[in-house]
């Protein structure tokens, strides 16, 4: 497979329930991304990784945890969610920017459609 | 607060004419900018960036114009195909060395008149 895969592809759970969702890429990048894309709000960013290491957390609740094993997959990990948690979940890969490529392009994932009961 | 704009929520264009995107933004920090293009049941795929030395990058049917002083950038499409229905995204971020935050906007829904 090439690119960036996320499983599953559709989730319903509902608020007791422990759930994980699973990125993987397949481009040999070393930063990997997570996005929660609401119906009418912007992409908004929740997870950067690079070089498996967390660089950022936007602020993000503790019921969402994620986790990177290797530079190749991420998970997120879901506990105890609220029903305004329903959303796309959307995973991104890129190269980690240098002083020779500032700014790489990000290559997304199909992403995940959560339902929260 | 939302740092990046696309104040058109859906656009309908005819076949071979013109399609315009129009993107603005409220941070100065912002140095490079990208434009994704997004099917259903599929991830955003990126189309083109710019930066902001430049004010105007092209590829193909594709330009992208940047406005520094008014904050503003847009995306022509010429000609406009059917395939180019789909949800437009833009993205911003200062592209300092090591930062990847992308701010997006909000989308705008491009549907091509056959």
């Amino acid at each position: 497979e090439t690119g960036v895969t996320q499983t599953p592809r559709h989730l319903v759970m509902g608020m007791t329930n422990k759930k994980s969702l699973k990125c993987e890429q397949h481009l040999g990048h070393n930063a990997m991304y997570w996005y929660k894309q609401s119906a009418k709000k912007p992409l908004e960013l929740m997870f950067v990784y690079n070089f498996k290491e967390q660089t950022e957390n936007n602020s993000v609740p503790s019921r969402f945890s994620p986790e990177c094993p290797n530079s190749s997959h991420l998970f997120l990990h879901l506990h105890t969610l609220q029903p305004e948690d329903s959303a796309l979940y959307l995973c991104a890969s890129s190269q980690v920017a240098t002083w020779e490529r500032v700014t790489d392009t990000q290559y997304f994932g199909p992403g995940t459609r959560l339902t929260v009961l | 607060d939302q740092q990046v704009k696309q104040n058109s929520p859906s656009l309908s264009v005819q076949e071979g004419r013109i399609s315009i995107l129009n993107c603005d933004y409220t941070n100065s920090m912002f140095d490079y900018f990208l434009w994704y293009k997004k099917y259903p049941a599929e991830g955003p795929t990126f189309l083109i960036s710019i930066s902001s030395i430049k004010d105007k990058n092209e590829d193909g049917r594709f330009t992208v114009f940047l406005n520094k002083s008014a904050k503003h950038l847009s995306l022509h499409i010429v000609p406009s195909q059917p395939g180019d229905s789909a949800v437009y995204f833009c993205a911003a971020t200062p592209s300092n060395f090591g930062n990847e935050k992308l701010t997006f906007g909000t989308g705008t829904r491009l549907t091509i008149i056959p």
